[in-house]
């Protein structure tokens, strides 16, 4: 099966770039997500990328993808108090498999 | 077009109670999960329904964990008897069958 590591922690300052990294053991995953989660609400997909794709952008977001070192990264540009959350990086279980498996999230805290 | 929802928000019972989570997908949708986050962990997958069957429900802990989608649509999780490490969230969502979309969860606290 699929497991997904996340740091805990993030602390920037607001206007600073913020860099969320995720490491994954299933190479099967054909899809890799961001999840956000705002204090007190449910899990907002953020984006996603798939797994034939280095790159994604999407406005003030950037998703990296390695496959070779089964490592994905969220970058969030001019990093503003709302962004303040945790993020969920998940990739499918396996080939064929609909399961999401989750990282324990990193909580990003915006020091204004 | 309204999002995955859930009800009740939060529940908090004794020890033994029977509680029941509900969950209506977006319209539409045939695929439907649950998954829940005990405090500290990761969020861990349940079960998977297919309109009505039952697809995969390799997560689900133990048989005092019930879920049903009668009719293909709505679906409900039933927790009988609670125990205390059953407290946690439960999260549902639906997808058409790609990108799945989640509900605010329910926060569920055994005492």
């Amino acid at each position: 099966g699929e497991d997904v590591e996340q740091s805990l922690f993030l602390s920037v300052r607001e206007g600073d770039s913020s860099v969320i990294n995720c490491t994954y053991t299933d190479s099967s995953s054909t899809y890799l997500y961001w999840y956000k989660q705002e204090p007190g609400a449910g899990l907002q997909l953020l984006t996603y990328i798939f797994s034939n794709m280095d790159m994604k952008q999407d406005q003030r977001l950037t998703v990296l993808l390695n496959k070779k070192d089964k490592h994905l990264s969220l970058r969030i540009a001019d990093t503003q108090t709302g962004d303040s959350a945790i993020y969920f990086c998940a990739g499918v279980a396996g080939a064929g498999s609909y399961q999401l498996t989750f990282g324990k999230g990193t909580k990003l805290s915006v020091i204004p | 077009e309204a999002g995955v929802t859930q009800f009740p928000s939060h529940s908090v019972i004794e020890k033994g109670q029977t509680v029941t989570l509900r969950c209506d997908p977006i319209s539409g949708h045939d695929n439907l999960y649950w998954y829940r986050r005990v405090m500290g962990k990761e969020i861990k997958f349940l079960l998977h329904f297919v309109k009505e069957s039952k697809q995969d429900e390799s997560g689900m802990p133990n048989n005092r964990f019930l879920a049903e989608r009668t009719g293909g649509t709505y679906s409900t999780l039933k927790v009988q008897p609670a125990e205390l490490e059953d407290s946690g969230v439960y999260f549902c969502a639906s997808s058409g069958g790609g990108t799945q979309y989640f509900g605010p969860g329910t926060r569920l606290t055994v005492l």
